[in-house]
């Protein structure tokens, strides 16, 4: 298994729908978990971090963690077109120093 | 707010020559990163310095070799460039807490091509 895994998509919704990204991960990353934009030429983005179990939200977004199912998910609500990008999914590994980058979900959002 | 600086913004080479790219992160912040990310690809770590000491290493050839000077800027050299290296390279910087580092911001990346 890879350590950070996601469905490379592309995902594809309507605008003003809620887009939900997943994320998985393995026993060799730490606890520590980002999402990241990143439109195509250009670097990636932050857009959330979260470290415990449950919800945070912030503003459209929302990251859920899942310690005991080993996922992450980032839901989008009120889509745009401008979200549409490829969204990476990154976690720390456990010396701390390194970060492991899924291989990004594409989003579509369809005006 | 101020933002992770890379010189040059792109860069064209030639087989066997050597590069260097700069990265200026922002202030306070002293872990630096740096990732390749080729066409259709997602980031791949290649080293990163906390405290201007390497603190991992990922997929970084034995060509490349990197370092964090005093001022907390840092600089990937590569030597004997191949077309495989022809990516974007981006630096990243964060500020460490016990345990590791936090949230990293990415500067705009350095387009290095190869010819």
């Amino acid at each position: 298994q890879k350590e950070v895994e996601q469905n490379s998509g592309p995902l594809s919704v309507p605008e003003g729908a809620i887009a939900s990204l997943n994320c998985t991960y393995s026993d060799r990353v730490s606890q520590s978990f980002f999402w990241y934009r990143q439109y195509s030429g250009k670097s990636p983005e932050l857009i959330m971090s979260i470290y415990s179990n449950g919800d945070k939200e912030d503003g459209r977004f929302t990251a859920q963690l899942n310690k005991a199912s080993q996922y992450v998910s980032l839901l989008i609500r009120d889509s745009q077109p401008s979200d549409s990008a490829t969204y990476l999914c990154a976690a720390l590994n456990t010396g701390g120093f390194k970060t492991i980058f899924g291989a990004g979900t594409r989003l579509f959002v369809k005006a | 707010a101020a933002g992770v600086i890379q010189s040059p913004r792109h860069l064209i080479k030639e087989k066997r020559e050597t590069a260097t790219l700069k990265c200026y992160p922002i202030p306070r912040h002293d872990t630096v990163y740096w990732y390749q990310q080729g066409p259709g690809q997602d980031p791949q770590f290649l080293i990163s310095f906390y405290e201007k000491m390497q603190s991992d290493k990922g997929s970084i050839p034995d060509r490349f070799s990197a370092q964090q000077f005093s001022d907390y800027h840092s600089e990937l050299n590569m030597s004997s460039l191949e077309l495989g290296d022809s990516a974007l390279y981006f630096c990243a910087s964060s500020p460490a807490g016990s345990g590791g580092a936090y949230e990293q911001y990415f500067g705009p990346g350095t387009r290095l091509t190869v010819t």
